[in-house]
């Protein structure tokens, strides 16, 4: 069975750092893309981007470039998301997702596997 | 990047209603549409992707349709465990972009 298991719900103060972990099981972890959503309290989901375990490669979205990071541990078959110098605007639920590629041409597809979700609150 | 546009932004209905969410993408993406459901605290789940497949395990009154720009999810006979958000999400390409979501509330 593939699951994805997220680290626990932090509460964090403006100006802090964050990782958030993403462990993987049920399947080979170089052989699919990890996706990073956020989606902020009571609204929609947003695509931050993702990374290829198999060379550590990411793709950020342009709404999220420069303000996050991703990587990978291919030992454990973990994905990270890093967030820095957080904001009271980065409250929000993250997901971590697995990417099942189906446009190969362009490495593009969907999601068929989610984490539970880690709730991140940042305040003073 | 591709906008995605759903509507309604919120539907009432009654259990047993067939139910109709649009999504529009501002330019084509072929087939490559997807559908989520999510309910309140929990991950979104694979509903449809290719904008017609059923993701296995998926309930048959759920279905997909449409290409180009314009998409439409359908639950033929709404059943109580279906209450919940449904957003579209394009694959055409980066960046990936999702609908504003859909919710269905009880009538």
């Amino acid at each position: 069975e593939v699951q994805l298991v997220q680290s626990g719900a932090e509460v964090k103060k403006p100006g802090e750092s964050l990782k958030i972990s993403c462990k993987t099981s049920g399947y080979y972890f170089t052989d699919y893309w990890i996706a990073w959503v956020r989606q902020m309290p009571g609204k929609g989901l947003e695509w931050m981007g993702i990374i290829y375990p198999g060379d550590s490669h990411p793709r950020y979205s342009p709404s999220f470039q420069g303000q996050v990071t991703f990587s990978v541990d291919k030992s454990i078959s973990t994905a990270y998301l890093h967030l820095n110098s957080l904001k009271a605007s980065d409250t929000a639920t993250y997901y971590c997702a697995r990417l099942r590629v189906a446009v190969p041409t362009i490495g593009t597809g969907y999601f068929d596997s989610w984490g539970q979700g880690t709730l991140v609150i940042v305040s003073s | 990047d591709i906008q995605m546009t759903q509507s309604p932004s919120t539907l009432s209905a009654s259990l047993g209603d067939r139910v109709t969410i649009t999504c529009r993408a501002s330019q084509s993406v072929g087939y490559w549409l997807t559908w989520y459901q999510q309910k309140p605290g929990i991950a979104p789940k694979l509903l449809i992707y290719k904008a017609s497949t059923l993701e296995s395990g998926v309930p048959s009154r759920f279905s997909g349709s449409g290409s180009g720009t314009e998409f439409t999810l359908t639950i033929s006979s709404l059943q109580p465990d279906d209450f919940a958000t449904y957003y579209c999400q394009h694959y055409n390409g980066y960046p990936l972009t999702f609908g504003g979501g859909t919710k269905v509330e009880i009538k």
